[in-house]
């Protein structure tokens, strides 16, 4: 069966530096979306992405965030200077249709920042 | 601002007993509603999907809608131990884009 795949499990990283999360979204799939979910809080949607342009994003996706479909089958996010609240499980969704279809999650990447 | 609420629980129910799970949402606009199961430390994995209001069934799952009291349940029939998840309701935004509107989840405790 078809899966999200998400790149590393697991990322630690010290405040102020970069960071780029990889996501391989199912391959017949058109729309790509970023969550997050900081511990014990409920997940959170930041950016969706459909024929490489920004569908909408969230208040919380600021100029520090960025996403690319740098070929043709992966999906990343990058988190410019992290800062200690940037600190959660990010998971990767796709979808074939927007607004109405499903969207299957990745197994996430779990972002540490000390 | 669209909100989905749910009671975070903890929801303990018996093994074998039916497992209630509600949510409600604030945009009467609504259209598209999921159920989403997540294990501690994994992803949202999707158990159900409903469109029109009344029941659907899939398995031990039944989803229920009603739009004009913006409430969407799920009962689990013979709860399983291995159904213990945080159940998260979740809905569409408006704009068609995709962005999906979690609730916080129901913690769901089946036990032996």
């Amino acid at each position: 069966e078809p899966e999200v795949t998400q790149t590393p499990s697991h990322q630690v990283t010290q405040m102020g530096q970069e960071v780029i999360l990889r996501c391989v979204p199912i391959s017949n799939h058109l729309y790509f979306y970023w969550y997050r979910q900081i511990l014990g809080q409920k997940v959170e949607f930041l950016v969706s992405f459909y024929n490489n342009e920004i569908s909408e994003k969230s208040e919380i996706f600021d100029d520090q965030f960025s996403v690319e479909r740098p070929d043709g089958s992966n999906f990343t996010l990058k988190i410019r200077s992290t800062k200690l609240e940037d600190s959660a499980m990010y998971f990767c969704a796709s979808s074939d249709v927007a607004g109405t279809d499903t969207q299957y999650f990745g197994p996430g990447t779990r972002l540490t920042v000390l | 601002q669209k909100e989905v609420e749910q009671n975070s629980g903890p929801l303990s129910v018996p093994e074998g007993a039916i497992a209630s799970l509600n949510c409600t949402y604030s945009d009467r606009g609504s259209q598209s509603f999921f159920w989403y199961r997540q294990y501690s430390g994994k992803s949202p994995e999707l158990i159900m999907s409903i469109y029109s209001n009344g029941d659907k069934e899939d398995g031990r799952f039944t989803a229920q809608l009603n739009k004009a009291s913006q409430y969407v349940s799920l009962l689990i029939r013979d709860s399983q131990p291995s159904d213990s998840a945080t159940y998260l309701c979740a809905v569409f935004g408006s704009g068609n884009t995709g962005k999906l509107i979690f609730g916080q989840g129901t913690t769901l405790q089946v036990k032996p």
